[in-house]
Order: structure tokens, then sequence, then C-alpha cells
């Protein structure tokens, strides 16, 4: 079956950093992305991974461990735009048509 | 690039009345994914489409249906509308080259069913 589970709601302040969890279990793993939604609009794209390590861009960081189905997402010197909903999707096999399985996604609220 | 578009952005429709919604890829992009986002159930995959092909489909009933043009641009349908139809609904598209394999989202149709 596929599962992802994330944090449901998460606060943290202004300047400070905070790491967002997302663990799956997959039928298959073809890549892990972020997403970041902020109310009423569409997601965008933050970040990909697909091989184990750390991808960094910006105040953006996302960590991948395949063994574990394990993946984080690290904000840096938050700022108040960041508050946002924080969707992790994996991508399934190729041969299943690779299609993108969210989770429900983690609701990030940054306080002054 | 221009980004992927949806039309109409907002619709107002009643049960049991029938719907099409219209997505354009990125120039380029191939595939094109929808997805139906509420509050309770997060992003559910509905279908992919690939070179006019569907490759992929979730778990929705019938009644929803979709189908890709030559030129890439896709539409979906949900016929017989229900209540719990009302949701946001969002195209995404991608090259599907999986070197570069990213989805990107267009900003949606928010249809309310009455």
């Amino acid at each position: 079956g596929q599962n992802i589970d994330q944090p449901t709601e998460m606060t943290a302040t202004e300047g400070a950093i905070v790491q967002i969890n997302c663990t799956y279990q997959t039928s298959g793993f073809n890549g892990l992305f972020w997403y970041q939604q902020h109310a009423g609009e569409a997601p965008t794209f933050l970040s990909y991974n697909v091989l184990d390590g750390l991808e960094e861009k910006g105040r953006f960081s996302s960590f991948l461990s395949r063994s574990k189905g394990y993946s984080y997402l690290l904000l840096k010197e938050l700022q108040m735009k960041d508050s946002a909903s924080y969707l992790c999707a994996v991508r399934g096999p190729y041969n299943q048509g690779g299609k993108l399985i969210f989770g429900q996604g983690t609701e990030l609220s940054v306080k002054p | 690039k221009a980004g992927v578009t949806q039309t109409p952005r907002y619709l107002i429709k009643t049960r049991g009345q029938q719907v099409t919604l219209s997505c354009s890829p990125i120039s380029g992009h191939r595939s094109v994914s929808w997805y139906q986002q509420t509050p309770g159930q997060g992003l559910q995959f509905l279908f992919e489409y690939f070179s006019e092909t569907q490759r992929n489909k979730g778990n929705f009933p019938g009644r929803f249906s979709g189908r890709q043009f030559s030129n890439s641009r896709s539409e979906m349908n949900v016929s017989t509308l229900e209540l719990g139809d009302s949701a946001l609904y969002l195209c995404a598209s991608s090259s599907f080259d999986r070197s570069t394999d990213t989805q990107y989202f267009g900003p949606g149709t928010r249809l309310t069913v009455l």
C-alpha cells in the first residue's frame, strides 16, 4: 500500500529554524518532492530528492533516507511569509505510471 | 515560459449538472495530471495523461473522466455532480524527463456544487 505521514500542524518563531518530517511506505520509489502551498493558492515546487542525502537551496534544505523511508524539509531564518502548508509527495514506480502520492500536508504557522 | 493555466478559475454548479474543466500545460510538457483537493482528504490523484493516453488513474468513480488533445491541453469532466464534488481541482504538468522529474501546478479551478 501507499502511506505518507507528516505532522498536521507546526508552529515556529520568526527567525528560527523548523524541521518538517515526512515518513513514507510505498510499493516503489522514484523520488520525493516537497511543495509549499499558501492558502487559496496552488502548490509550488520546493525540492526534489531521489538519492540519499541533503539538498540545499537557499533557506530551504531537504533530506532523504531511502532505507528509512524518511525525509525532512528544513527551513532556516523563518519569515512570516513562510506560513503555509508543506506537502510531501512520493513518486511511485514508472512501470506503474509513476504517479505522485501526496501526504496530508503540514500547516506551518510562523509567529512574530 | 508561461506556467500552467486552468480555466475557469471559479465555477458554481448545482447537483446533477455536469462540468468541464480545462488545463493548458507548460509549453513542451507532455504529461498532465489532475488532482482534487479538499480540506478533509488533501490532494487526491485523479488521473494522468501522456501523449493523449491515460497513463494512470486514481480511485474516483466513473463520473470523473478526462482527455488530452494533440497539443497536450487536457480537459476533465465530472458528470452528475454531487455536493461532495465541491473542491479545488488542480492540474499539473511535467516533461516526464526522469532527470528533471518535477510537476508544476496551475492555479486550480474552485468548484462549488450547490
